[in-house]
């Protein structure tokens, strides 16, 4: 039982440029997420899902695509990198939304140049 | 939505003293407030959580407190141990359709001094 899977680790982008962050999860959790966390800012959540085919935007959705296909994966899409998008990437997964323990991936630290 | 304040930023203890961190939310239908600890460069990790039907809940060294009224919690850690040093993250559900989201506040580092 692996939990949630992240991928990359570490990436480093130029702006502008594109990329997607993988999270994965086999828990058969309905609701994902994905946060942001920037020193001294907590985690900010960036989208959410609430079941394949849903998403919704979270608190600081501006840059970040997502999109539901399964109930395993849950992508994350930038489309045009910028600097202030310089942070660490967290996605979760839960049995309910926000009643219930939030399982994090380990984290992805992306740079952008 | 949702607001939730976390206090202080930072706190050192000595080894075997206790800490107290301490948060505030804004949406009084908020039932669900757990706290999670992150240690350096990993995940956060949930150790405890509190729903709105209880003012106080324990395990082991640590205990989370819960005032509705006045719309507060609090995470207590006792006779703390060098392994309690991490960033701790309090956070709280929304209502509506905010229940479906977690807002966290701003985390506290906790320093525990040999």
């Amino acid at each position: 039982n692996a939990g949630v899977t992240q991928t990359p680790k570490f990436q480093v982008l130029k702006t502008g440029q594109s990329m997607t962050l993988q999270c994965a999860q086999d828990m058969n959790h309905e609701y994902m997420s994905w946060y942001r966390q920037d020193p001294g800012m907590g985690l900010r959540l960036i989208h959410y899902s609430v079941g394949a085919g849903i998403t919704d935007q979270g608190e600081v959705p501006n840059g970040y695509n997502v999109s539901r296909s399964t109930t395993e994966d849950f992508p994350l899409r930038l489309l045009s990198a910028a600097p202030s998008q310089t942070s660490v990437y967290f996605c979760a997964s839960s049995y309910s939304g926000g009643t219930t323990e939030a399982f994090f991936g380990q984290g992805t630290r992306l740079t952008v140049v | 939505g949702e607001n939730v304040e976390q206090h202080p930023s930072t706190l050192s203890v000595q080894e075997g003293d206790s800490a107290v961190i301490k948060c505030t939310y804004s949406d009084s239908a908020s039932n669900y407030f757990p706290w999670y600890k992150q240690e350096l460069g990993k995940r956060p990790q949930l150790i405890i959580d509190i729903r709105s039907n209880v003012g106080e809940k324990k395990d082991q060294r640590i205990a989370v407190t819960l005032n509705k009224t006045a719309k507060h919690f609090s995470l207590h850690i006792t006779e703390t141990q060098p392994e309690d040093s991490a960033v701790y993250f309090c956070a709280a559900d929304g209502s509506g359709a905010g229940s479906y989201q977690l807002t966290f506040g701003k985390g506290t580092k906790l320093s525990v001094i040999p």
